[in-house]
Parts: C-alpha cells; sequence; structure tokens
C-alpha cells in the first residue's frame, strides 16, 4: 500500500525556521517527482513546490523561494521542506504528494499524506 | 501565472441532484486540468485529470469537459458522500495552481 506521511510541524515564531519530512513507503520513491502543497486553515490549496526524481530538478511558488528548500533522499524514501525566515501567512497543512501510478505526467496528485499543520506565530 | 476562477462558491442541492461546477482559466491551459474533492479533515482526492479523464476508482457520475480557459465538473446525481469541497488545478505551466474552491452542501 501506498503510504506518505508527513512529520516536522510545529509552532514557530516569525522569523524561525522548521524542517518537515515526508516519509514514503510501498512503491519505489526514487521514481518519482515529489510536490508540497499547502493549505491555509479554512482555505484554498497552493502548490509550494517539486522536486524531480534524482533531485536534479527543483520547482517553488514565488512566495517561498530564496526562504524554502526541498530536498529527498531516496536511500531513506524521504521527502523535505526546510522552511527558513517563516512568516504569517505561511501558517497552513503542509501535504506532500506524487503523481498516481496510471499517469505518466509528474503534476496531478494522488496519493497525498495526512498533512502537518505549521503554524507561525509569536 | 495561470489564475483559476471557481464558481459558484457554494452550490447548495439536494441528493439526486445534478451538479455543475465551474473553473475559469486567466489564459488557455489547453487540457492540462485537474479536479479534486475534499472532505473535512481529509487530504484532497484525484477525482479527473486531463479535463475529462476519471482518476482510477472515481464513480461514472463524476465526469469533466473543457478545454483552453472554460472547464466543468458534473456531478450527475449527487449521492450523499459527495458533499465536499471541489477545487481544480491547472498543469501547463510553472507555477502550478488551484481554484478556490467550490463547496457543495446538502440543501
Amino acid at each position: 500500500e501506498v503510504q506518505l506521511v508527513e512529520s516536522g510541524g510545529a509552532l514557530v515564531q516569525p522569523g524561525g525556521s522548521l524542517r518537515l519530512s515526508c516519509a514514503a513507503s510501498g512503491f519505489t520513491f526514487s521514481n518519482y517527482w515529489m510536490t508540497w502543497v499547502r493549505q491555509a486553515p479554512g482555505r484554498g490549496l497552493e502548490w509550494v513546490a517539486s522536486i524531480k526524481q534524482d533531485g536534479g530538478g527543483t520547482y517553488y511558488v514565488d512566495s517561498v523561494k530564496g526562504r524554502f528548500t526541498i530536498s529527498r533522499d531516496n536511500t531513506k524514501n524521504s521527502l523535505y521542506l526546510q522552511m527558513n525566515s517563516l512568516r504569517g501567512e505561511d501558517t497552513a497543512v503542509y501535504y506532500c504528494a506524487r503523481r498516481p501510478d496510471y499517469i505518466s505526467h509528474p503534476n496531478w496528485f494522488d496519493p497525498w499524506g495526512q498533512g502537518t499543520l505549521v503554524t507561525v506565530s509569536s | 501565472e495561470v489564475v483559476l476562477t471557481q464558481s459558484p462558491a457554494t452550490l447548495s442541492l439536494s441528493p439526486g441532484e445534478r451538479a455543475t461546477l465551474s473553473c475559469r482559466a486567466s489564459q488557455s491551459v489547453s487540457n492540462y486540468l485537474a479536479w479534486y474533492q475534499q472532505k473535512p479533515g481529509q487530504a484532497p482526492r484525484l477525482l479527473i485529470y486531463d479535463a475529462s479523464n476519471r482518476a482510477t476508482g472515481i464513480p461514472a457520475r463524476f465526469s469533466g469537459s473543457g478545454s483552453g480557459t472554460d472547464f466543468t465538473l458534473t456531478i450527475s446525481s449527487l449521492e450523499p458522500e459527495d458533499f465536499a469541497v471541489y477545487f481544480c488545478q491547472h498543469r501547463s505551466s510553472w507555477p502550478l495552481t488551484f481554484g478556490g474552491g467550490t463547496k457543495v452542501e446538502n440543501k
């Protein structure tokens, strides 16, 4: 069974840092692009970042460029999101996701993890 | 950046009724559009990809149509489990973006 389990969410002060993790199981992790999507409380979905299978290509939404870094460790079947200089508007549930097995393009998402909550507040 | 505008924001319908949800793109996204369903406290679930292809396991009452800038998600006859929020998403260019969502509520 494919599983994506996020962790690392917490309450952090503005300007602080946090590292999120996504543990993958049930599939060959190194074969898939991986993506982070976030959802502010009561709001819609926002794509945050994506990374190619070998980590050689990364893509970010403008609002996090220079502050967030997506990375992966294929030997540990894990995806990461290093978040620096956090702001109140970064408060959200952060989901990791990948494409379905039956779709070749990496930018449709299913399954998703259950999400981890990041709260940026003093 | 492609802006996706969903309408209406809320749709109040009864079980058995037909639901028609709209997603309009600020520029052409060809057929590179998907629809997701999200229930409270849950992660989104892919319903439709490439505008009209049903994801695996999605019931036939869900259908998608459109191309270019105008897209529609239709639920032919609402079941109790279909009351949820629906989001559209494009993949035509970076950044990927989502629409603001349509809540389908039980009237």
